[in-house]
């Protein structure tokens, strides 16, 4: 079956801990996106690549890193530095053209213990 | 302003109710539109691209002003399992991102 696959659903972090997400696709989508989304609030965007060894910034990207070494996987590091990290964080992959929508995987739960 | 806007909720609705939300975007360069649903702690999915000329799904009709900048959903017969956050979605063609409305929460009752 071609989807998104995040993991792992439910992490814990520690302070002054790094965590990493593992987001994978099997789409052969060239773009790929995270998303974190607080309760309540809309999606905001923290980082994108559109095609391999490229990414850029979205809206909310300090205390972030991501790396695109392969088409298929963009992970997210979530650093120390993100001071707020409690959320829903979401992956998404698309066909690059306008008119596509993205799709997403089914996201991971990050607490701060 | 907010480059999506969506209609505060929530929207309480008996069952076989008519039901339609309202988005407006800022960009008038923006070039795709579509409408996702979220159940409440999962992601996201696709419900339906908005084309200019309108489009229908079933009980689900979407429709799209570009004068005035304001997509727009509508459900009829709602049944119970349409219970769910809305999401309006914009492209701006700005290199692939979209933006995403708050969300309009529909709550269906028996």
């Amino acid at each position: 079956d071609g989807g998104i696959t995040q993991s792992p659903k439910y992490l814990f972090r520690k302070e002054g801990q790094n965590v990493t997400l593992s987001c994978e696709q099997n789409l052969n989508h060239d773009a790929m996106y995270w998303y974190r989304q607080d309760p309540g609030q809309g999606l905001r965007l923290i980082y994108y690549s559109q095609i391999v060894n490229d990414f850029q910034k979205g809206d909310i990207a300090e205390g972030y890193s991501v790396s695109r070494e392969k088409k298929e996987s963009f992970p997210l590091t979530v650093t120390s530095a993100q001071k707020n990290p409690t959320a829903f964080y979401l992956c998404a992959s698309s066909i690059e053209r306008v008119d596509q929508p993205q799709h997403f995987g089914d996201g991971t739960r990050l607490s701060i213990l | 302003r907010k480059e999506v806007e969506q209609d505060p909720g929530p929207f309480n609705v008996p069952e076989g109710a008519t039901v339609a939300f309202n988005c407006t975007y800022s960009n008038s360069a923006s070039q795709s539109f579509f409408w996702y649903r979220q159940d409440c702690r999962k992601e996201p999915k696709l419900l339906m691209s908005v084309y200019s000329s309108g489009n229908e799904d079933g009980r689900f009709t979407a429709q799209l002003n570009r004068a005035s900048q304001y997509i727009s959903l509508l459900i009829r017969d709602s049944k119970l399992s349409d219970s769910a956050t809305y999401l309006c979605v914009v492209n701006p063609n700005q290199g692939g991102k979209l933006i995403f409305g708050q969300g309009t929460e529909l709550s269906v009752k028996p």
